[in-house]
């Protein structure tokens, strides 16, 4: 089956340092993945995207790039904000059965102090 | 637009005592679903639904059942409450008459607590 595989937390940052939250995927086909923010007390949202081998996604500052290759997706941006405190979950879909019920990890959680 | 939208967004029931947590999507997605979100154990998959009259079990479905009658609603009920059905529930709504890289649209969350 399909799994998603991310890095444990909490992430603690101080305001402007580098931001790599990884992860890695097992899938049964060719997937496309994704990675969603969830601000406290919030839903999830989505962050970026990226459909298939080498695309790389972006929003906000954030990216990823989708590396067949070594089964990966890990997110990065250059200098984080204190805004940027969230959990991110990393995630796959792919038509497996037919169905397209996202697989996601287990999040994990940013603190970025001023 | 009104997205995924549950009801209540807070909720406290007894042991034993029965409840429905309310979904509804305004995108006409076909997919539905709903998950539960515990500390350290990211979102687990209940029940889903890729559309009107079929529903299908996800990861953890004991003590609940569901139903969809039309594609904007998908209600979860609890039978009877458990504390360990102390949780974040998530319902996620998503459409892939394009393909499977379109993302998914989540509701605000329902806090539930049973004492």
């Amino acid at each position: 089956g399909n799994s998603v595989t991310q890095m444990e937390g909490p992430v603690t940052l101080s305001e402007e340092a580098f931001l790599t939250i990884n992860c890695t995927y097992t899938a049964t086909g060719y997937p496309s993945l994704f990675w969603y923010v969830q601000y406290p007390g919030e839903g999830l949202q989505l962050l970026l995207k990226a459909t298939k081998a080498d695309d790389k996604g972006s929003n906000k500052g954030f990216e990823a790039t989708y590396r067949k290759e070594t089964t990966s997706f890990h997110l990065e941006k250059g200098s984080v904000q204190v805004s940027d405190s969230a959990v991110y979950f990393c995630a796959l879909t792919e038509s497996t059965g037919g169905s397209y019920i996202p697989t996601f990890g287990r999040g994990t959680s940013l603190i970025v102090h001023p | 637009n009104a997205g995924v939208t549950q009801t209540p967004k807070f909720q406290v029931l007894k042991t034993g005592q029965s409840m429905t947590l309310q979904c509804a999507q305004d995108m006409n997605h076909e997919y539905m679903s709903w998950y539960r979100q515990d500390p350290g154990m990211g979102l687990r998959l209940i029940h889903y639904s890729v559309g009107a009259g079929i529903t299908d079990q996800g990861e953890v479905p004991n003590g609940y059942n569901v139903s969809r009658s039309t594609t904007e609603d998908f209600p979860l009920r609890l039978l009877s409450a458990a504390p360990s059905q102390t949780s974040v529930y998530f319902c996620a709504s998503s459409s892939y008459s394009r393909g499977w890289g379109t993302e998914a649209f989540f509701g605000q969350g329902t806090r539930l607590t049973v004492v």
